[in-house]
């Protein structure tokens, strides 16, 4: 099957600061990237939809200026958490798709004190 | 709108077989049904997916109704490790054509000893 790699898996961060979370397809090109997050006992959350070389969309509710989407090449896409709070804690998951079919990472746990 | 509906939780005793239901009665023609499962702390999973014939593979198997309203998800040996939150989708998946996997609330499927 597809794989896929999210980093870090976890980080701790104090208020204020950014995070950078990078997603990779290891074995296949991602046409489209999916990013969404899951809070404490809910579902997961569609958050962006980025197409390789374009601007992301982004879902009613999540504002861009906070969480900037990066799709540069067809294995890599990278989302910033910039200037975080408590809020943000959650658990954010890529999604690469091709073909029509969806992969996800393993997730990465954000923290923010 | 959801398009699909699941029971909010299930208990399955180990070694027995679990069988998820979800309804999905406003399919369309080319939507497939699919299912994920998503362990805790743990990015989703792929488990089967099917247009409308049963499908079967190492890890489940799928029935879908005739009129494919409803389908059924079999794990046919259920073990602890089948602890998860199973979610039942309904999507188009075609080269050309596709939808975002959006996610329900999903069924937690507790597997007791």
């Amino acid at each position: 099957g597809a794989v896929v790699s999210q980093h870090p898996s976890r980080v701790i961060c104090k208020s204020g600061t950014s995070v950078k979370i990078e997603c990779r397809s290891l074995d296949f090109q991602a046409t489209t990237m999916f990013w969404y997050r899951q809070f404490p006992k809910q579902s997961l959350m569609l958050m962006a939809t980025s197409n390789e070389g374009s601007k992301a969309t982004y879902e009613q509710g999540v504002e861009k200026d906070k969480f900037l989407i990066n799709h540069a090449s067809l294995t890599l896409s990278t989302l910033t958490v910039t200037s975080a709070h408590p809020e943000d804690s959650s658990f954010y998951i890529c999604s690469p798709q091709t073909s029509g079919e969806q992969f996800f990472g393993p997730g990465t746990r954000l923290t923010v004190l | 709108d959801a398009k699909t509906t699941q029971p909010t939780s299930m208990d399955c005793a180990e070694g027995r077989a679990a069988n998820l239901p979800c309804n999905h009665s406003t399919i369309s023609g080319n939507e497939y049904v699919y299912w994920y499962r998503q362990i805790h702390s743990q990015g989703p999973q792929y488990i089967i997916h099917g247009l409308k014939n049963n499908e079967t593979n190492e890890m489940a198997s799928l029935i879908i109704t005739e009129d494919r309203k409803s389908s059924t998800l079999i794990l046919p040996h259920a073990t602890l490790r089948d602890t998860a939150v199973y979610y039942c989708i309904v999507r188009v998946s075609l080269k050309t054509s596709y939808d975002k996997v959006i996610f329900g609330p999903g069924t937690s499927l507790s597997v007791i000893p």
